[in-house]
C-alpha cells in the first residue's frame, strides 16, 4: 500500500467520551499533518509533525486535543470530552520535505 | 478573515468543453499555490501546483494560471470529462511554511 491510511473511517460517539484516531503516512514521508474539515469548507490546519517532533499547533487545537507521533511513523489524534462541535472530518496528510501533501481518506466523527 | 476565496460554490460544464475554476487570495506572502480534487468519502487528491515565480503551469489537461498583481489564480481543464466531476480546492502557502490555507471549494459538475 503506497497511500496514507486512516482508521477508523467513521466514528460515532456520545458527548463527553474520548476518541482516538490513527494515521499511517506514506513510509518515506517525514512530515505529517492533521486537518479538520466541516461541511462546505476547506480543510483547516490543526497540527504538524516533522519526524516525531510536533512543530506547530493551530489555536483551533484546544486543550482537549492531543496528537502524537512517537516513533516518527504513525500518528494518533485524541479528542477528550468530545463536544458536538467536534463533529467533522479529520484528515491526515503526509509529505516529503516540500509542499505537496498526500491525504488519507479521513475519519468522519459524529458526536451525539 | 478568509485568506483564500473560491467565490463559486458550483460550476456546471458540458463534457468536452473547458472548465475554468477561479481562486482569489489576499495574503501577498503566499508564494506557492496548489489545486486539489476531492471525491465524496475520499481525501483530497493533489492535481497541480504553481510557484509564484511562474505564471503558468501545465500538466496534461490541467493548466494553472497565476496573476500575482490581481492575487488571482485559475485552473483550466480541457477537455472536461465526466470523471472530472468533483469538488476542487485551491490552497496556498508561504514556501518556508508548511501550513496550507484552503478555499471553501467549488463543486464541478460535468454534464454528458
Amino acid at each position: 500500500d503506497t497511500g496514507v491510511s486512516q482508521d477508523p473511517r467513521h466514528k460515532i460517539t456520545k458527548r463527553g467520551q474520548n476518541v482516538t484516531f490513527r494515521c499511517d503516512p506514506i513510509s518515506e514521508h517525514n512530515r505529517l499533518y492533521w486537518y479538520r474539515q466541516t461541511l462546505g469548507q476547506g480543510p483547516e490546519f490543526l497540527t504538524y509533525f516533522q519526524n516525531e517532533a510536533q512543530l506547530e499547533k493551530s489555536r483551533l487545537l484546544s486543550d482537549r486535543f492531543s496528537a502524537e507521533r512517537p516513533k516518527g511513523s504513525f500518528s494518533t489524534l485524541e479528542i477528550q470530552r468530545t463536544e458536538q462541535g467536534d463533529s467533522a472530518m479529520y484528515l491526515c496528510a503526509s509529505s516529503p520535505p516540500r509542499d505537496e501533501q498526500f491525504f488519507g481518506p479521513g475519519t468522519r466523527l459524529t458526536v451525539l | 478573515d478568509q485568506q483564500v476565496k473560491q467565490n463559486s460554490p458550483s460550476l456546471s460544464v458540458q463534457e468536452g468543453r473547458i472548465s475554468i475554476l477561479n481562486c482569489d487570495y489576499t495574503n501577498s506572502m503566499f508564494d506557492y499555490f496548489l489545486w486539489y480534487k476531492k471525491y465524496p468519502a475520499e481525501g483530497p487528491t493533489f492535481l497541480i501546483s504553481i510557484s509564484s515565480i511562474k505564471d503558468k503551469n501545465e500538466d496534461g489537461r490541467f493548466t494553472v494560471f497565476l496573476n500575482k498583481s490581481a492575487k488571482h489564480l485559475s485552473l483550466h481543464i480541457v477537455p472536461s470529462q465526466p470523471g472530472d466531476s468533483a469538488v476542487y480546492f485551491c490552497a496556498a502557502s508561504v514556501h518556508s511554511n508548511y501550513q496550507l490555507i484552503w478555499g471553501a471549494g467549488t463543486k464541478l459538475i460535468i454534464k454528458p
